[in-house]
């Protein structure tokens, strides 16, 4: 079956502090990749997604992630954290399989917490 | 506003009493799912519908119901509760090819507690 892997369960950062989420998914097919995120009470909301086309793709806040095919990749990256990026993050992969299109996997999130 | 909204927000039960999450969208969107969130398994998804009529199981269907009688509204029913399906449920909506080409829109979510 496929699966959507996130490494790191919390991370624990300073501001300023660059961020690196992997993601990695287990299927060679065609996918569509996002990054939600769940603020602290809040519900899920997309923070960046790839269909197809340049594998850098920026997102809301400063966020952007890379889309490495051979890896099966997909992680998240932002140069300076702030404390309003404390949240958790997860990654979600489509799966197409022929004309068909899949559905929505997602990873089991990593919470980030960004010290003052 | 465009909008998920479901309720209630929090929900305290007892084993065995029949209760109903709502779900209602007002983006006029083709699909809708269902998840639960529990900590350290991530979303996993309960039911989906593509269209009005139209439900399918996801990865964690049993003990839960729905129905999609309109296009707006997608109720989760949960027959007989138990406890462990405490948890916090999330609805969510896409435009018409499903959440694959286009993103989630999602609920504020529902807490539930089945003692």
């Amino acid at each position: 079956a496929q699966s959507v892997s996130q490494h790191n369960h919390h991370v624990i950062l300073s501001e300023a502090a660059s961020l690196e989420l992997g993601c990695n998914y287990s299927y060679g097919g065609t996918v569509n990749l996002f990054w939600y995120v769940q603020y602290p009470g809040q519900h899920l909301q997309l923070l960046l997604k790839y269909f197809s086309g340049d594998p850098l793709v920026k997102g809301i806040k400063g966020f952007e992630a890379e889309f490495i095919k051979s890896k099966f990749s997909f992680n998240l990256r932002k140069p300076s954290v702030q404390w309003s990026d404390t949240a958790e993050y997860f990654c979600a992969v489509n799966v197409r399989y022929g004309g068909s299109q899949g559905n929505l996997i997602f990873g089991k999130g990593t919470k980030l917490s960004v010290k003052p | 506003e465009a909008q998920v909204t479901q309720n209630p927000r929090y929900l305290i039960t007892v084993t065995g009493k029949k209760l109903t999450v709502t779900c209602s969208q007002n983006m006029n969107h083709e699909y809708m799912s269902w998840y639960r969130q529990d900590p350290g398994l991530g979303l996993r998804q309960i039911y989906y519908s593509m269209n009005v009529e139209v439900t399918d199981k996801g990865d964690v269907p049993e003990g839960y119901k729905v129905s999609r009688k309109e296009k707006r509204n997608f109720p989760l029913i949960l027959e007989s509760p138990s406890p462990n399906q405490t948890s916090l449920y999330f609805c969510a909506s896409s435009p018409v090819t499903g959440p694959w080409d286009s993103p989630l829109h999602f609920g504020n979510g529902t807490r539930l507690t089945v003692t």
